[in-house]
């Protein structure tokens, strides 16, 4: 099993343009979930899927996030446009229900 | 709201020492509790976690944790600590009903050769 996949790996960015970042679970895992990680605010769930299907995104920060899993196998979250503030590392994790969350490898986002 | 608090900003021991990290969560009815390893620039991994039975729980590379339910508490230890163990560890907590991960902020620990 190759765990969760993130990409990129790394992201620099100008101030207003648009990012996307991608996941792809592991393969039966029904949970999707996608964290921001900061030194000021640690670990913080933007939005998390079951079935493909969003069901809290609470975490969001604003509009200029959006969230979408098209499929089982493949998320991405936007932001757009970015700002120097969205800089952070960013975290999908997968899970089979309430056990077995793994995380990726991170994407480190920084806005200039 | 739910919450977690993981006691320690930053803890320095020497090779060999004793460790325990605490972590603390607030009530909100059955949990399961996990304490996760992030080493330097890399992604968090699963040291141990708990659903049910045995509060003493093991985990990989010679950590430990008990859960005392009364206290609220999840904490973790190591009877002696490496370099290799350098690293921030986390707390998280999943709430009966819930489905997600929250997390307290975290416990760097520094281990002097």
């Amino acid at each position: 099993d190759a765990g969760v996949i993130q990409s990129p790996r790394h992201e620099v960015t100008e101030m207003g343009q648009e990012v996307t970042l991608r996941c792809k679970p592991i393969s039966g895992h029904d949970y999707l979930f996608w964290y921001r990680q900061t030194m000021m605010r640690g670990l913080e769930l933007l939005i998390y899927f079951n079935n493909n299907v969003p069901i809290d995104d609470s975490g969001m920060p604003e509009d200029r996030f959006s969230a979408k899993m098209p499929n089982a196998s493949f998320s991405t979250l936007k932001i757009q446009p970015s700002e120097p503030r969205d800089s952070a590392v960013y975290f999908c994790a997968s899970s089979l229900g309430r056990v077995g969350y793994t995380f990726g490898s991170g994407t480190r986002l920084t806005v200039v | 709201a739910q919450s977690v608090s993981q006691h320690n900003h930053h803890v320095i021991l020497s090779e060999a020492a004793s460790l325990e990290l605490g972590c603390n969560y607030s009530y909100g009815g059955t949990v399961n509790l996990f304490w996760y390893v992030q080493y330097p620039g890399q992604h968090l991994q699963l040291l141990l976690k708990y659903f049910s039975g045995d509060p003493l729980v093991k985990g990989i590379k010679g950590f430990e944790a008990e859960f005392i339910k009364s206290k609220f508490s999840f904490n973790l230890r190591k009877p002696s600590v490496q370099w290799s163990d350098t690293a921030e560890y986390f707390c998280a907590v999943n709430w009966a009903g819930s489905y997600q991960l929250t997390f307290g902020k975290g416990t760097k620990l520094s281990v002097i050769p």
